[in-house]
């Protein structure tokens, strides 16, 4: 066990649609990160948030944002989902700055798998 | 830009064998990470072992060690006396620090079978 959490587990919903993805960090993490894993892409960064601030972004499409919360817990929100959507959504977690080995260490969620029918 | 190649699309190796796992990676930047990450059939992604670009020393995690080799860009991953639990997708991953941007730029993977 990790120590991030994800939920939903899966999820199954149409195109057009919009869903809410959320992730709790491990305790103590104020890093948070998302990544898109599909078949045809691989595994993606999405976005990076670190202490409510949003840091990085990357491969993520105008349909999609996030955020992070006082309590550092993250959502990510997918809008007008189209049938490419469908993958496996991770969180991921580390110690944010900081030179020490451990804040470096990403460690993920089990995972949201999203279905679009 | 940052990319790792994972060139082995799949290995089967015996039980108790021990395992090699190609990674290869290119940045210009001289302060990186690199990681190597277990992803089983249940779809989790596990974290297994890290090394930084400056680290003096391979890094070893019980089983797992990292063959480290600087000059030729490469971050092996090796696990010693290979179990069935073994089986899954390996993914070797590279962080390059950018102002606090940590994100992970990931290889395509090895798919890992370990024959009874």
């Amino acid at each position: 066990d990790s120590g991030v959490t994800q939920t939903p587990k899966h999820l199954i919903t149409a195109t057009g649609q919009r869903v809410t993805l959320r992730c709790s960090p491990r305790s103590g993490d104020l890093s948070v990160y998302w990544y898109q894993q599909s078949l045809d892409q691989g595994l993606q960064f999405l976005i990076q948030y670190y202490n409510g601030e949003e840091r990085a972004k990357g491969n993520i499409l105008e349909r999609f944002s996030a955020q992070q919360f006082p309590d550092l817990h993250s959502e990510l929100n997918l809008s007008s989902l189209e049938l490419g959507d469908s993958a496996l959504y991770f969180c991921a977690s580390s110690g944010g700055q900081g030179e020490s080995r451990s804040s470096y260490e990403q460690y993920f969620g089990p995972g949201t798998r999203l279905t679009v029918t | 830009a940052q990319k790792i190649t994972q060139t082995q699309p799949g290995m089967f190796v015996q039980e108790k064998e021990a395992v090699t796992l190609d990674c290869t990676y290119d940045t210009s930047d001289p302060s990186y990470g690199l990681f190597w990450y277990k992803q089983p059939s249940s779809g989790e992604m596990i974290f297994l072992i890290y090394q930084g670009s400056y680290d003096q020393q391979n890094a070893t995690e019980g089983r797992y060690s990292l063959n480290f080799q600087k000059a030729r860009k490469s971050a092996n991953l090796v696990i010693s006396a290979s179990q069935l639990g073994d089986s899954a997708m390996y993914f070797c991953a590279m962080r390059v620090s950018n102002f606090g941007n940590e994100k992970l730029t990931f290889g395509t993977g090895t798919r890992l079978t370990i024959i009874p």
